[in-house]
């Protein structure tokens, strides 16, 4: 069994201030962990995936194996980063599986 | 992205009634799916279909009904409305390749009364 979790529903910073969005994981074999993002009233858009170890709009996010983690981060929050996150994770048979998301509130 | 678009972006329904959300995407994508949204459930996946002909359950398939005849469709049907079907309704589709994301539509707000 595939299994996402984002310990927080609710995170709020203000701007400027580091960020980091928590998710864990839990897969017997090689996961493919991407997060998605959701602005308000739109469609879910891929932010990252672990494979590319880019960093889109200033955020990155790191697979850790031993802690079966892959924290999402960004140095200086801005307040259009405000939006649902959603870690997911991908095992064999192409299914995503979707964590519960975190709502981030950049304040000014 | 326009490739797949999802109908009706509403629709009000009532209870009992059998409703189908449709989704179509360009891509010729092999894998399509369907999540609903809810508060504090987050995602949670319906159906998926890896091919024409193919299709399987996911985590919450009772009350739902899919078909594939073609590739680009994947319609999810509700058969007989309840108010806990009431949620947003995603579609996605994604290639068959390593690291390949899934790609959204618009989804479908669906209200049972």
């Amino acid at each position: 069994a595939q299994r996402v979790t984002q310990p927080e529903k609710l995170l709020s910073v203000f701007k400027g201030a580091p960020v980091e969005l928590k998710c864990n994981y839990s897969y017997s074999g090689s996961p493919e962990l991407f997060w998605y993002v959701q602005y308000s009233r739109q469609r879910l858009q891929l932010l990252l995936r672990h494979i590319s170890r880019e960093s889109i709009k200033g955020f990155t996010a790191d697979l850790n194996k031993g802690e079966t983690s892959f924290h999402l981060k960004k140095p200086f929050a801005q307040e259009e980063d405000s939006a649902m996150y959603y870690c997911a994770l991908r095992g064999s048979n192409y299914k995503l599986t979707f964590g519960k998301g975190t709502l981030l509130t950049v304040n000014p | 992205d326009a490739g797949i678009t999802q109908s009706p972006r509403y629709k009000i329904t009532e209870t009992g009634r059998q409703v189908t959300l449709m989704c179509h995407q360009t891509w010729s994508h092999s894998y399509m799916f369907w999540y609903r949204q809810d508060l504090g459930h987050g995602l949670r996946l319906i159906y998926y279909s890896a091919a024409a002909d193919i299709t399987d359950k996911g985590e919450v398939p009772d009350g739902y009904v899919v078909s594939r005849s073609k590739t680009e469709n994947f319609p999810l049907t509700l058969e007989s409305a309840t108010r806990s079907q009431t949620s947003v309704y995603f579609c996605a589709s994604s290639e068959t390749v390593s690291g390949s994301p899934l790609h959204f539509g618009n989804g479908t707000r669906l209200t049972v009364t």
